[in-house]
Order: C-alpha cells, then sequence, then structure tokens
C-alpha cells in the first residue's frame, strides 16, 4: 500500500535536546511538507521540498532543519534553539499535477520536558 | 498573502445537516479544499472545488463561490463518528496548501 509513515508516533525528550522525526513516502510525490499542530491553531507550515536537494523555509521554520537527500525522505530535526517544540508534527506530501490534495502521516506527537 | 476564516467550533444533532463556511482572501486562487481530521489523527482529503458550484460525494457536499471568495461543507445525515475538526484549504499551484484554523465539529444525540 503507498502512504506516508512517520515514527515514532510518540516522542519524549528532554529540553535541550536536538530530535528528528522520520517521514518515509512511496507515493512517488515530489512534494513534501512539515506541519506543526498546536490546540486551537490549525496547521502551521515548517519546511518544504519540492525537489530533492532543495527546500524553502515556512511560516514558523526557526528553531527547525531538514535535509532532502532522497525523493522518499524528508526528516524534520527539532533543535534546542526551538522554544516551544511540544506539538504535534504532521508530514505530508503531493503530487504537483494535483496541487489540491495533500497526502499525511500519522503524526508524531513530540513532548519535551 | 492568503487567510482563510471559518468558525472554531459548531455542534449539531446526529442525523441533522450542518454547514461549515470558509471565506477567503488569496493572491491567486486556484480552487478550495476539505480535510476533515479526527482527534489525534491526520488530515484526510474531502473534496475539492475548483470550479463554483456544488460537488456531492455521498454524504458530503461543498460549495464554491468565486466572486464571494466563500465556500462551504455541507454534511447531511449526521453521524457521531462525524465528529471532528474540519479544515478549508487554498492550493496556489506548487506552493503548499494554506489552511483555515479549522472547525470543530461536535455531533451530539
Amino acid at each position: 500500500d503507498g502512504g506516508i509513515t512517520q515514527s515514532p508516533k510518540y516522542l519524549f525528550r528532554k529540553e535541550g535536546q536536538n530530535v528528528t522525526l522520520s517521514c518515509e513516502q512511496n507515493l512517488n510525490h515530489d512534494a513534501m511538507y512539515w506541519y506543526r499542530q498546536d490546540p486551537g491553531q490549525g496547521l502551521r507550515l515548517i519546511y518544504y521540498s519540492q525537489i530533492v536537494n532543495d527546500f524553502q523555509k515556512g511560516d514558523i521554520a526557526e528553531g527547525y532543519s531538514v535535509s532532502r537527500e532522497k525523493k522518499e525522505s524528508f526528516p524534520l530535526t527539532v533543535t534546542s534553539a526551538q522554544k516551544n517544540p511540544t506539538a504535534f508534527y504532521l508530514c505530508a506530501s503531493k503530487s504537483l499535477a494535483q496541487a489540491y490534495e495533500q497526502y499525511f502521516g500519522p503524526g508524531t506527537r513530540l513532548t519535551v520536558t | 498573502g492568503q487567510s482563510l476564516e471559518q468558525p472554531s467550533e459548531v455542534t449539531a444533532v446526529e442525523g441533522a445537516i450542518v454547514q461549515i463556511n470558509c471565506t477567503y482572501q488569496t493572491s491567486g486562487f486556484y480552487g478550495l479544499s476539505w480535510y476533515q481530521q479526527h482527534d489525534g489523527g491526520a488530515p484526510t482529503f474531502l473534496s475539492y472545488n475548483g470550479l463554483d458550484g456544488l460537488e456531492e460525494t455521498g454524504r458530503f457536499s461543498s460549495f464554491l463561490s468565486r466572486s464571494d471568495s466563500y465556500g462551504y461543507l455541507l454534511l447531511q445525515e449526521l453521524q457521531m463518528k462525524d465528529s471532528a475538526s474540519y479544515f478549508c484549504a487554498v492550493p496556489s499551484g506548487n506552493t503548499p496548501l494554506v489552511f483555515g484554523k479549522g472547525t470543530r465539529l461536535s455531533v451530539i444525540a
């Protein structure tokens, strides 16, 4: 089955540690995205990539970093510089030929204490 | 820039009909999408309106009026499982979707 996988589902870290969230897709989509979701805030875009080895900052990129070395993979690193990292993180992808439909992974709930 | 406005919460009775509105302001418009998200889950695509008018998919319908910069999602024969958050979103060519803040629908018996 084609889809997007994110791991782990739940992640706990101590303040001051960097943490990397995994996102893999086998849909052959060119574009991939990372969103952050907080209660009542909707979906806020962190970073996106439309082609391998290229990515752009979204609305809330500070304290985050990404890489896109393979078409299938778009990991997100939450650095210690992110002031409030506890949130639900969603990865998504879409075909550039069908711009209106994004496919989402199941999400990673990160808790930093 | 782009912005979308939708009500934060809506409550409706099981078996009834509910309409969730979305107004938008965009620089360049390609259509309006709708997504459903259950608590703790991922958003899933519901519908897309690229042209004015009504699109129907089973119990769900979506409407778009470009001249009014307005759309809505209509849910009929509400079921308890329809309790979720619903997001309108605007695609902008090859750039990421811009999402509204979501409407939390509570279906009550």
